[in-house]
């Protein structure tokens, strides 16, 4: 099984800024099938990072992803104030359990 | 438009089982994977398996193996998960998402594209 860690797991900053975010896998992920979703308060998580980099329809190219192997980063270039929430790492590779890791929550500082 | 629209919340007793279901629309049911996951309150997500709906064949996170079925209706294009021996930490809010995509026989590894809106199951004595 693999295990995604997080880093940090808040991040307080302004709008405005830059945030970076990171997930460090125990294995490498095959692939790179490393997806990140979002998640505000009361609602589902939405999907906004694929295969590593790829951004999902509608997502603004303030948020970016890289990364490969065991080490990934979702990159947000100027926080705006809908941006601050919950952030979930997730391999979806070809061998379940597809994990999550546990969150890095950014807030407004 | 691609929809996930989940049954509603519940409240049980301890050793109880639970059924959800989660209904697709808006895209053909049987080309992509449904996937459960869900969040205790104020927890991380947590992955608990997913189903083919073509053929029905089932994958689970071991801790869920034996007390977790999912099963899915190809006529109402609706899947259905059965959780057992409920316990006070599966409080929690359980979603249905779509996730692999097959093919022609070949599956592809897809992320978790969309969500229904959860579905709170409240376990209490």
């Amino acid at each position: 099984e693999i295990v995604l860690t997080q880093s940090p797991d808040t991040l307080s900053l302004s709008p405005g800024e830059r945030a970076t975010l990171s997930c460090r896998a125990s294995q490498s992920v095959s692939s790179n099938y490393l997806a990140w979703y979002q998640q505000k308060p009361g609602q589902a998580p939405k999907f906004i990072i694929y295969a590593a980099s790829s951004r999902a329809t509608g997502i603004p190219d303030r948020f970016s992803g890289s990364g490969s192997g065991t080490d990934f980063t979702l990159t947000i270039s100027r926080l705006e104030p809908e941006d601050f929430a919950v952030y979930y790492c997730q391999h979806y590779g070809t061998s379940p359990p597809y994990t999550f890791g546990q969150g890095t929550k950014v807030e407004i500082k | 438009q691609v929809q996930l629209v989940q049954s509603g919340a519940e409240v049980k007793k301890p050793g109880a089982s639970v059924t959800l279901s989660c209904k697709a629309s808006g895209y053909t049911f049987t080309t992509f994977y449904i996937h459960w996951v869900r969040q205790a309150p104020g927890q991380g997500l947590e992955w608990m398996g997913m189903i083919n709906p073509s053929g029905g064949s089932t994958r689970f996170a071991q801790r869920f193996q034996g007390r977790v079925a999912l099963t899915r209706d190809t006529s109402t294009s609706t899947v259905y998960m059965d959780l057992n021996n409920l316990r006070s930490d599966d409080t929690a809010v359980y979603y249905c998402a779509r996730g692999f995509y097959c093919s022609g026989g070949s599956c592809y590894a897809r992320p978790l594209d969309y969500w229904g809106q959860g579905t709170l199951i409240t376990v209490s004595s």
